[in-house]
C-alpha cells in the first residue's frame, strides 16, 4: 500500500512569490491533516479536512495560507504571498476515520523563503 | 507554558543501556497519547501508543499518569538504530483530530 505522497519535496522561493504544495493521502483515508515545523520549533498543526470539507483550521496562521481539497481526495496548500517566516518543513498525514486516531504522515515539503 | 514539554536532550548512551524520557501535557481533557520517532530530515512515524494502564512493545515500554499529566517512555538494551528524536504528541480529543506535538528529545546511542 503506497503511503503518503507529497510534492515538492523541496522549493525554494522568493518573498512575495506564491507556492503550492500538493499531498496525496493513502487511499481510502478521509482525514487529512496539514502540519508545519519552523526552524528550532516543534510541529504544528495547520488544518484538518474530512473528506472535502475543513474540520478544523484554527492552525492556519494567516489569510496568505488557503488549503484546499477538492473531491475529498488530494489537497494542495498555497501560500501567497510567501514571507521568510513561512519557511519550515510542511508535513500531510492522513487516518482512515474509523475506530482508529493513527495519523500517517508523509515525508514533508522543505520550504525556504528567500 | 507549551501544551507539550520534553526535555530536548540530547540524551548519549552506550549500545544496551537503559534510557527513560518523559514529557508532561497541560490539558488536563486530553484523550490519546503517544510517542512518536522521528529521524533527521524525515517524517514522523508512530512508536506506540500510550495507554493509562502502561503499555510495552518489545525493548519499548510507555507509561502515562493522568493525575499527574506525565507521560514516560522507557528504552531497554538501546541499539545504534534507537539513534532519533522521540517526540510527545497528544490528541485534545480522541479519534481524528489535530495532534499536539512535544518539540522533540534527541538520542543519540553509540558503540
Amino acid at each position: 500500500e503506497a503511503g503518503v505522497t507529497q510534492f515538492p519535496s523541496h522549493s525554494v522561493i522568493e518573498k512575495g512569490q506564491t507556492v503550492t504544495l500538493r499531498c496525496d493521502p493513502i487511499s481510502g483515508h478521509d482525514n487529512l491533516y496539514w502540519y508545519r515545523r519552523v526552524m528550532g520549533k516543534e510541529i504544528k498543526f495547520l488544518l484538518h479536512f474530512v473528506k472535502e470539507s475543513k474540520q478544523d483550521e484554527s492552525g492556519m496562521p494567516n489569510n496568505r495560507f488557503l488549503a484546499e481539497r477538492t473531491g475529498g481526495t488530494y489537497s494542495t496548500l498555497k501560500v501567497q504571498p510567501a514571507e521568510l517566516e513561512d519557511s519550515g518543513v510542511y508535513f500531510c498525514a492522513s487516518s482512515p476515520g474509523w475506530n482508529t486516531d493513527t495519523q500517517y504522515f508523509g515525508p514533508g515539503t522543505r520550504l525556504t523563503v528567500l | 507554558r507549551k501544551e507539550v514539554e520534553q526535555d530536548p536532550g540530547p540524551f548519549n548512551v552506550p549500545e544496551g543501556a537503559t534510557v527513560a524520557f518523559n514529557c508532561t501535557y497541560s490539558n488536563s481533557a486530553s484523550q490519546s497519547f503517544f510517542w512518536y520517532r522521528q529521524d533527521c530530515r524525515k517524517e514522523p512515524k508512530l512508536l506506540m501508543s500510550v495507554y493509562s494502564s502502561g503499555n510495552e512493545d518489545g525493548r519499548f515500554t510507555a507509561q502515562l499518569n493522568r493525575a499527574s499529566q506525565y507521560i514516560s517512555l522507557l528504552i531497554r538494551d538501546s541499539k545504534l538504530s534507537d539513534s532519533a528524536t522521540y517526540l510527545c504528541v497528544v490528541a485534545p480529543s480522541g479519534g481524528y483530530n489535530k495532534l499536539i506535538f512535544g518539540a522533540g528529545t534527541r538520542l543519540a546511542v553509540h558503540p
